[in-house]
């Protein structure tokens, strides 16, 4: 089942911060997290495991709820170039696949 | 390195033709995927391949199919193309272990049905 990201959309002024959320129905091993620029494809920023390990961007932060099978990337002082399309993607137990949520589109203005 | 490449980057099709989707990766990844994106929908899995020589159906694998070629090609055939299926294609790669490891994407090919 596809998590749910929210907010769907935000707009924000450089040097503010950000939040998106992803929330699964399901118990989570894994949480992927990509962004995407306007026509290009996506491009990966990190995992959270289960656990707490972490892997990925060093400059873009991320928490992983286990219990409540939500995780949420922390995007601080944004920049220009952080604007695109977050998306994240979850992995279940057993025979599962990634799947990605609908996406959060974030807008920063000068 | 090219990473992740995709031929064609645009195709217009009539309903009812067919066509190929080609894709190769040069970083010696075992895995490989085709996925759709379609607006505000994300990014959804048709078929992937965890390995040389096998292939496995993900969300919406109906009106598709796939060969693996070897270690570095996967090719996604669309057999009669229907309106439906326009949208965005990407092919990613990855090292074994979709749940731990990061996918690198190919460019994309826009694919408009008529």
């Amino acid at each position: 089942q596809q998590p749910v990201q929210s907010p769907q959309a935000v707009i924000l002024r450089e040097g503010e911060d950000a939040v998106i959320n992803c929330s699964s129905s399901k118990a989570l091993y894994s949480v992927h997290w990509y962004r995407q620029k306007h026509g290009e494809a996506p491009v990966f920023l990190m995992i959270l495991l289960k656990g707490g390990e972490q892997k990925g961007h060093d400059k873009i932060s991320a928490s992983f709820n286990e219990k409540k099978q939500q995780s949420s990337l922390y995007l601080t002082a944004s920049q220009l170039s952080y604007s695109g399309t977050y998306f994240c993607g979850t992995w279940g137990f057993g025979n599962e696949k990634l799947t990605f949520g609908t996406g959060t589109r974030l807008t920063i203005i000068p | 390195n090219a990473g992740v490449t995709q031929t064609p980057k645009f195709q217009v099709l009539k309903t009812g033709q067919s066509m190929t989707l080609q894709c190769a990766q040069d970083m010696n990844h075992n895995s490989m995927y085709w996925y759709r994106q379609d607006p505000g929908m994300g990014l959804r899995l048709i078929y992937y391949s965890a390995s040389e020589g096998t292939t496995d159906k993900g969300e919406v694998p109906n009106g598709y199919n796939v060969s693996r070629l070897n270690k570095r090609e996967f090719s996604l055939r669309l057999e009669s193309a229907a309106p439906s299926q326009t949208s965005v294609y990407f092919c990613a790669s990855s090292f074994p272990g979709q749940e731990n490891n990061e996918q690198f994407f190919g460019p994309g090919t826009r694919l408009t049905v008529l």
